[in-house]
């Protein structure tokens, strides 16, 4: 699976867009981009994923440019709930169950 | 509709012990996984169990082995345990083929203390 790179921190007043990038250059047409974020002592949650096209559920919404080198997970309107640790991981498949996880994000919404 | 649960919650052991821990799977999955995730590091990948087999491995020894029960709950054993083995397990569960979205369903994990 292709390696992602984050920052490892930010900050995002509450009530605004979190704007979370990642990169990953050497991603494969067959792989899709997955975003888990893990609050503090709590087992990690799914977010979104997606493969080329922009998705956008009822948490957040998933940008991926055009060539597919790294792609924005955006929470339009952070509250201090959405304070955690966020995971971007690309995978060959939804079928292929192992996640490699790396460093994460670690977004702290401010009031 | 309960999630995937996991016991103990927390764990204290001495080195040189062996350790089980178990998980249920969220209702209708039939797949579970578990990862070691230690202070400040992003989860890890230990190994992957379906139909009762062990599909995937991660780069664990072989001290660390699991069993998958006919009910689809797992248990994951350590044995002869290390300081290093201090860290949160997490147990998450899928649906290995169909429909869905390929999500895992992460349970809230086991704090395992080696002293």
């Amino acid at each position: 699976d292709a390696k992602t790179t984050q920052p490892p921190s930010m900050d995002c007043a509450e009530g605004r867009a979190a704007n979370l990038p990642c990169n990953h250059s050497t991603i494969s047409g067959n792989e899709y981009v997955y975003w888990y974020r893990q609050i503090h002592s709590q087992g990690p949650q799914y977010i979104i994923h997606g493969l080329k096209n922009n998705e956008t559920n009822e948490m957040a919404s998933l940008i991926i440019t055009e060539d597919r080198k790294s792609s924005t997970l955006i929470l339009p309107h952070a509250t201090l709930r959405d304070t955690a640790v966020y995971y971007c991981i690309v995978r060959v498949n939804w079928s292929a169950r192992q996640l490699t996880f790396g460093s994460g994000t670690q977004l702290t919404v401010l009031p | 509709d309960a999630g995937v649960t996991q016991s103990p919650t927390h764990l204290i052991k001495t080195r040189g012990q062996q350790v089980t821990l178990r998980c249920s799977p969220k209702s209708g999955h039939d797949t579970v996984s578990w990862y070691q995730q230690a202070l400040g590091q992003g989860p890890q990948f230990i190994f992957q169990y379906y139909e009762e087999e062990e599909r995937q491995r991660g780069n664990f020894p072989d001290r660390f082995s699991g069993h998958q029960f006919p009910n689809y709950s797992s248990e994951l054993n350590v044995n002869a345990l290390l300081l290093g083995d201090s860290a949160l397990y997490l147990c998450a569960s899928s649906i290995q083929e169909g429909s869905g979205t390929g999500e895992l369903f992460f349970g809230e994990g086991s704090r395992l203390t080696v002293l």
